[in-house]
């Protein structure tokens, strides 16, 4: 069974300038979770998917930030304008459903200067 | 509201020495609890989890957490490590509310196993 597939893998951009990211999650797996990961701490939920639908935006910053999952299958989250304090890594989970075990991708490391 | 605090940022250790990561959490509500790797350059791999029953859970590759709930505790060991095991190690915690299954993690614990 393929894992949660992430790209890129690596990105460096300017600050205010626009980065997309991609994920494909596990098949047939319902929830998709994206996760922010600042170095030195633990990765926080940015925003939580059930199919297409988002059921948990609270700690997304959305005067920047978006994210999408049109079909119910792969995601893209979006930062425009990145700030310096938006490098990070990160995080693509999904699971069968919101109760089940998270299965987590390899991650997209962003550095912003 | 709920925080875990993961209290060594850092736990260098001898090949074949015994080892203990600790984890403490805080939550108004009852709470499922996790222990995730993150080998270098990978995503998160689930190690164990509790979710009710025994309070002690083991892993398939040696390692055990025990769930305290009077302590709020769910400390990860191992009795003896292998250079493998050198890793970044996640405490996590999910509220049992019946709804959405959050994860809130604490900040994380290297591991560095020496030979």
């Amino acid at each position: 069974e393929a894992g949660v597939a992430q790209s890129p893998r690596y990105k460096i951009i300017e600050k205010r300038q626009s980065v997309a990211f991609w994920c494909n999650p596990i098949s047939g797996h319902a929830t998709l979770y994206w996760y922010q990961q600042i170095l030195g701490q633990g990765p926080k939920l940015l925003i939580q998917f059930q199919n297409n639908g988002v059921v948990d935006d609270s700690q997304l910053p959305k005067d920047r930030f978006s994210a999408e999952r049109l079909k119910g299958v792969d995601s893209t989250l979006k930062i425009q304008p990145a700030k310096l304090e938006d490098s990070a890594v990160y995080l693509c989970a999904s699971s069968t459903d919101s109760q089940e075990t998270q299965y987590f991708g390899p991650g997209t490391r962003l550095l912003v200067l | 509201a709920q925080s875990v605090t993961q209290l060594d940022s850092q736990v260098p250790v001898f090949e074949e020495a015994p080892v203990e990561l600790r984890c403490n959490y805080s939550s108004s509500v009852s709470v499922y609890l996790f222990w995730y790797v993150q080998y270098p350059n990978q995503g998160l791999q689930l190690l164990l989890k509790y979710l009710s029953g025994s309070t002690l859970v083991e892993s398939i590759n040696g390692f055990e957490a025990e769930f305290n709930k009077s302590q709020t505790s769910f400390h990860l060991r191992k009795p003896s490590v292998h250079i493998s095991d050198t890793a970044e190690y996640f405490c996590a915690v999910t509220p049992i509310s019946g709804g959405y299954n959050k994860l809130i993690f604490g900040a994380g614990t290297r591991l560095a196993v020496h030979p």
